[in-house]
């Protein structure tokens, strides 16, 4: 197992389009989270899966959004309509079963999927 | 809400010097903090791991502290090497589904 997977790794879009990004967590991690990070700024969350159950989403993920994991492994995450402020890099990350429950694990991160919308 | 912030946004120095870099958050109330690497153009690498009840961690020549108190937690970075330029995160776990609240990150240039 080589860490986690992101594809595509870059996307170009005309505002309007729709996209659709594929995450492919390391294997036996139960926890998938996605992010959007843009210029100069930290990640933002944008929502948290528990095996396939999408247990928190983030106010930034309008209607626009839809993220799934189905089976609990790989996820993908669609941005229908694309807009222009939706330029960023979207990160996706891991995370494995903690033995504690609320004790957390180091996130392992893909190498994210840079989207342009002209 | 919880706000974490890096100071400074940039940082340059020479080869071979010890540097600290400073994360600061304004609710105490964390589960853990975390320090990342993040390379140009690339996903984000995890350096550290430091729980609520530890005060640092230790890697290499890396050490992070943590002053859940005073809402501060440093990086130290020891005999810098040209590889370590990236942009250093920090984040917090607030407990809400392991959810992490980030800092904007500090740029790091090691100057050969």
């Amino acid at each position: 197992d080589t860490g986690v997977s992101q594809n595509p790794r870059h996307k170009i879009t005309k505002r309007g389009q729709n996209v659709t990004f594929r995450c492919d967590p390391i294997s036996e991690h139960n926890r998938l989270y996605w992010y959007r990070q843009t210029l100069g700024q930290g990640p933002e969350f944008l929502t948290y899966f528990q095996n396939e159950a999408q247990l928190e989403k983030s106010r930034l993920l309008s209607d626009r959004f839809s993220a799934e994991r189905p089976k609990g492994s790989f996820s993908t995450l669609e941005i229908q309509r694309t807009e222009q402020g939706d330029s960023a890099m979207y990160l996706c990350a891991s995370s494995p079963r903690s033995l504690a429950g609320w004790v957390t694990d180091t996130q392992y991160f893909g190498p994210g999927t840079r989207l342009t919308v002209l | 809400k919880q706000e974490v912030t890096q100071i400074p946004a940039a940082l340059s120095v020479p080869e071979g010097e010890n540097l600290v870099l400073n994360c600061s958050f304004t609710d105490s109330a964390i589960y853990n903090l975390q320090w990342f690497r993040q390379d140009p153009g690339k996903g984000l690498t995890s350096l550290l791991l430091i729980q609520s009840s530890q005060r640092e961690q230790t890697s290499g020549r890396l050490n992070a502290s943590l002053d859940k108190s005073s809402g501060r937690s440093t990086l130290y970075i020891a005999a810098s090497q040209p590889g370590d330029s990236a942009t250093y995160l920090c984040a917090v776990d607030v407990g809400s589904n392991y959810q992490l609240i980030w800092g904007a990150g500090t740029k790091l240039i090691i100057k050969p």
